[in-house]
C-alpha cells in the first residue's frame, strides 16, 4: 500500500479484555515500530522489529503487551487484560531500514472502559 | 531531565508570520534529528530529516542542527493556517533500528 495502515482506527475494551492491533507497514520495509502516545504527550517507543526478529522490547510496560510479525510484514500488538492506564494512542511506524525515515500509521485510539 | 525537551506551548501567530520551534536534548549519542507534524487524531507526518549539524531547507520550512549546545529548530516561513497542528521533534542515536526519542510536542495556532 502507499501508506502505513493500522486497524482499527479506534478500540473501546472494556477492563480485562485481551485486545489486537494491527499494522500493515509499506511494502518492502525492514523495520517496524510501535509507539505509545497518551494524551497531550509525544509517541514512547514500545517495540522493534527488523523482519520477523524483534531485536529490542524494551518499551513495553508490562508483560500483558505482546507484539508479533511473524512472516516479517503485518505486524500485531496484543495487549491482555486491559486495564484503563493502557488507554492511549498505539501508533505503528516502518522504515527501509537502519536510520533511514520513519512514516507512521494514523494510530488506534484505545480507551478502556 | 528528559532526554529531550519541548516547550508544549500554545503558540499562537498571525498568519504571514515566521514560527520557530526548538528543542534541547541531552544524550550527546543522538545523530538523526526530525520534525514530524501531527494534526488532531492523526498520525505523525514527517517534515523534516537531517543528520548531524547544519541547516537543512524544504521550501517554507528550515531545520537547524547545533550538535555543540544539543539544540534543534524548525522555523516555518510565511505560516498559513493549515500550518496549525503539533509540531513534534524526534531524534535517535547511530545504532540499527534506534528508536525515536520524541518531544512532547508544541501546538501552533496560526490565525487568519
Amino acid at each position: 500500500g502507499a501508506g502505513v495502515s493500522q486497524s482499527p482506527r479506534y478500540k473501546v475494551a472494556k477492563r480485562g479484555q485481551d485486545v489486537a492491533l494491527r499494522c500493515d507497514p509499506i511494502s518492502g520495509h525492514v523495520s517496524l515500530f510501535w509507539y505509545q502516545q497518551a494524551l497531550g504527550q509525544g509517541p514512547e517507543f514500545l517495540t522493534y522489529f527488523q523482519n520477523e526478529a524483534q531485536l529490542d522490547k524494551s518499551g513495553l510496560p508490562s508483560d500483558r503487551f505482546f507484539a508479533e510479525r511473524p512472516e516479517g510484514s503485518v505486524s500485531t500488538l496484543k495487549i491482555q487484560r486491559t486495564q484503563q492506564e493502557d488507554s492511549a494512542v498505539y501508533l505503528c511506524a516502518s522504515s527501509m531500514g537502519r536510520n533511514t525515515e520513519a512514516f507512521f500509521g494514523q494510530g488506534t485510539r484505545l480507551t478502556v472502559v | 531531565q528528559k532526554e529531550v525537551e519541548q516547550d508544549p506551548g500554545p503558540l499562537s501567530v498571525p498568519e504571514g508570520a515566521i514560527v520557530s520551534l526548538n528543542c534541547t536534548y541531552s544524550n550527546s549519542a543522538f545523530q538523526y534529528f526530525m520534525w514530524y507534524r501531527q494534526y488532531s487524531r492523526k498520525g505523525p507526518e514527517l517534515l523534516m530529516y537531517t543528520y548531524s549539524s547544519g541547516n537543512k531547507e524544504d521550501g517554507r520550512f528550515t531545520a537547524q542542527v547545533d550538535k555543540s549546545s544539543k539544540y534543534i529548530s524548525l522555523f516555518i516561513r510565511d505560516s498559513q493556517p493549515s500550518d496549525s497542528a503539533t509540531y513534534l521533534c524526534a531524534m535517535s542515536g547511530n545504532q540499527a533500528g534506534t528508536a525515536l526519542i520524541f518531544g512532547k510536542g508544541t501546538t501552533l495556532s496560526v490565525s487568519s
